[in-house]
């Protein structure tokens, strides 16, 4: 199982882009990156995947360099509304998902 | 379409009860996952269920059990509550036939032990 790191805590304001950047060097060949945010009293909501290069969808950006040792959540113009814990996970397929502390982003108006 | 679902959203209990949480999995899923989430902590795995058996387990005592029914709901069981039982409690479920690894979460059993 791929170990994560993430920064504990990001802050940011209104109407900024926000990079998440998570390490994942052990990554095995099969892995997907998967991110999912969780907003306070709530479970966790998945938002984006990804193997390779570049994954775009409507919340956010996913971007994995070559060696796929780390991958860089991006979310563009955050409102207060993305204060959340981002959680980067590599998991794997038949196996529970597997959380470590996450990332707090918090914005600010 | 119903996502999954927890009941009871919120419950007391005492030191030393039993308590006992279900959850209703996404259509079409048939793989649970429960976790337990501490204040400022990330979820943390409990146990899994697939096919009515435990599949996989995380560092739990066996305090935590659970259980699966054919229609895939779940329960998770906790005896002899302690004050650090205090949390969370998540339900996750899964396709895992499909080989995806994305789970959908419920919102949650918030559990206070008095």
């Amino acid at each position: 199982l791929a170990k994560t790191t993430q920064p504990i805590s990001m802050d940011s304001y209104e109407g900024q882009e926000v990079n998440i950047t998570c390490s994942h060097n052990n990554i095995a060949t099969n892995d997907y990156i998967t991110w999912y945010q969780q907003f306070p009293s709530q479970g966790p909501r998945f938002i984006i995947q990804g193997y390779k290069t570049k994954v775009t969808n409507e919340v956010a950006s996913l971007f994995i360099p070559a060696d796929r040792k780390s991958s860089t959540l991006s979310l563009p113009r955050v409102s207060l509304s993305d204060t959340a814990v981002y959680y980067c996970l590599v998991p794997q397929a038949g196996t529970a998902l597997i959380f470590g502390k996450g990332t707090t982003l918090s914005v600010s108006s | 379409d119903a996502g999954v679902t927890q009941s009871p959203t919120h419950l007391i209990k005492t030191r030393g009860q039993q308590v006992t949480l279900r959850c209703s999995p996404k259509s079409g899923h048939d793989t649970v996952s429960w976790y337990q989430q501490a204040l400022g902590q990330g979820p943390q795995f409990i146990f899994q269920y697939y096919e009515e058996e435990e599949r996989q387990r995380g560092n739990f005592p066996d305090r935590f059990s659970g259980h699966q029914f054919p229609n895939y709901s779940s329960e998770l069981n906790v005896n002899a509550l302690l004050l650090g039982d205090s949390a969370l409690y998540l339900c996750a479920s899964s396709l895992r036939l499909s080989g995806a690894t994305e789970a959908f979460f419920g919102q949650g059993t918030r559990l206070t032990v008095v």
